[in-house]
């Protein structure tokens, strides 16, 4: 399977615990995406690294937050000090984009949904 | 965070029916994206759109970039049971270069067909 994987699928964790969720793009795609997914709402932007450079970050994203793409490859997303408000389905895509090339179509990977007791 | 105004918020037909929802924003859009997602799953491209009043079809769907694009629809016609699931729309303003394109989505409109 060449899609966009991520892992777990499911996390279930009591509040003020760390959780960490990883996220592989399809290959040589040089955009990666995090979005968080609440009941009955569309995704939401969360941040984005261009390569391993994470270049934009949502003020939803707060200091218990951090997300890192070590070598342009695979990332994580940390949460620490969980709370029951962070329970959500986390996203990943990825895309290739090509500068001067206006078409950049994000692929979503299943995403891990975290419960938060 | 900003979200588009998508609707109808749900939608219940008949197999066979012909279904449209529509998507606005209050600013412009560059490209607009018509996603479908499978409880539990990610979303899954269905049509990208990239140029203002561009008509584009998948199979049985059709998706339009509104002229002043502030705006897209999509139209599935002759219904079928694996169409139920949630729509979304999407809007993107910088896809090219060094912008980031993060997209700004749509409530969803929840499809149920009855067969």
């Amino acid at each position: 399977d060449t899609g966009v994987s991520q892992n777990p699928r499911h996390k279930i964790t009591k509040r003020g615990q760390n959780v960490t969720f990883r996220c592989d793009p399809i290959s040589e795609h040089n955009r990666l995406y995090w979005y968080r997914q609440t009941l009955g709402q569309g995704p939401e932007f969360l941040t984005y690294f261009q390569n391993e450079a994470q270049l934009e970050k949502s003020r939803l994203l707060s200091d218990r937050f951090s997300a890192e793409r070590p070598k342009g490859s695979f990332s994580t997303l940390e949460i620490q000090r969980t709370e029951q408000g962070d329970s959500a389905m986390y996203l990943c895509a990825s895309s290739l984009s090509i500068r001067r090339r206006v078409k950049e179509t994000q692929y979503f990977g299943p995403g891990t949904r975290l419960l938060v007791l | 965070g900003q979200q588009l105004n998508q609707s109808p918020q749900s939608m219940f037909i008949q197999e066979g029916e012909d279904v449209s929802m529509n998507c606005t924003s209050s600013s412009i859009f560059n490209t607009w994206l018509w996603y479908k997602q499978d409880p539990g799953e990610g979303p899954v491209l269905l049509i990208a759109l990239y140029k203002a009043g561009e008509l584009t079809s998948n199979g049985r769907l059709t998706a339009q970039f509104g002229i002043t694009r502030k705006d897209s629809f999509l139209n599935i016609s002759a219904s079928i049971p694996s169409d139920v699931g949630i729509y979304f729309c999407a809007g993107q303003r910088d896809a090219g270069g060094t912008s980031y394109g993060k997209l700004t989505f749509g409530q969803g409109t929840i499809l149920t067909v009855h067969p």
